[in-house]
């Protein structure tokens, strides 16, 4: 089982819907979690942290947890073309140190 | 300069040379991290930092020796690489003392290719 899973995608979506991005993890005791974004040919950028369950809003972006089902998610609102990138999960795993466990990531497409 | 500075941003070097990969932080982070990030594969963890000592080495091959001159500047020695060792390597800064709850800022990387 990998550590931490996602959709490969890509994920389509038109502009101006909801894009909901999944992903899950192993490690059952993981604390800390986050969102990057990575453009194609571009590093990695973190869009949200969320270390609680339940809902974190910033703009037109939601993380949402759920460490009952190990699952962690991206809601992005009035998708725009601009989203069109690569969305990494990662997960710091409950072992302590400076580990980051990162999902090979989901591709969303936002259709103008 | 603001950020995470990485370069050079390409490179292409043979098997037998031997080159070094340069990353700086302006943001007074305290670790600091090198990735390799292949096609299709999630990022994995090379070498860890914090506070200029070594606290994560994942396994990887000797080939690759960091080294971490003060807290604000990290370096990916090179030598007798192979060409699976392709890829984009990133280095990346964090808050963390540790180990604990920030998040990354990644420089530009370093796109290497061995021939």
């Amino acid at each position: 089982q990998k550590e931490v899973e996602q959709n490969s995608g890509p994920l389509s979506v038109p502009e101006g819907a909801i894009a909901s991005l999944n992903c899950t993890y192993s490690d059952r005791g993981s604390q800390s979690f986050f969102w990057y974004r990575q453009y194609s040919g571009k590093s990695p950028e973190l869009i949200m942290s969320i270390y609680s369950n339940g809902d974190k809003e910033d703009g037109r972006f939601t993380a949402q947890l759920n460490k009952a089902s190990q699952y962690v998610s991206l809601l992005i609102r009035d998708s725009q073309p601009s989203d069109s990138a690569t969305y990494l999960c990662a997960v710091r795993p409950n072992t302590g140190g400076f580990k980051t466990i990162f999902g090979a990531g989901t591709r969303l497409f936002v259709k103008a | 300069e603001t950020g995470v500075t990485q370069t050079p941003r390409h490179l292409v070097m043979g098997m037998t040379n031997k080159k070094s990969l340069k990353c700086e932080q302006h943001l007074g982070h305290n670790a600091m991290y090198w990735y390799k990030q292949s096609a299709k594969k999630p990022l994995e963890l090379m070498f860890v930092y914090s506070l200029e000592e070594r606290v994560e080495n994942n396994s990887v091959p000797s080939r690759f020796s960091p080294e971490c001159p003060n807290s604000s500047h990290l370096f990916l020695h090179l030598h007798t690489l192979q060409p699976e060792d392709s890829a984009l390597y990133l280095c990346a800064s964090s808050q963390d003392r540790t180990g604990g709850t920030y998040g990354y800022t990644f420089g530009s990387g370093t796109r290497l290719t061995v021939v």
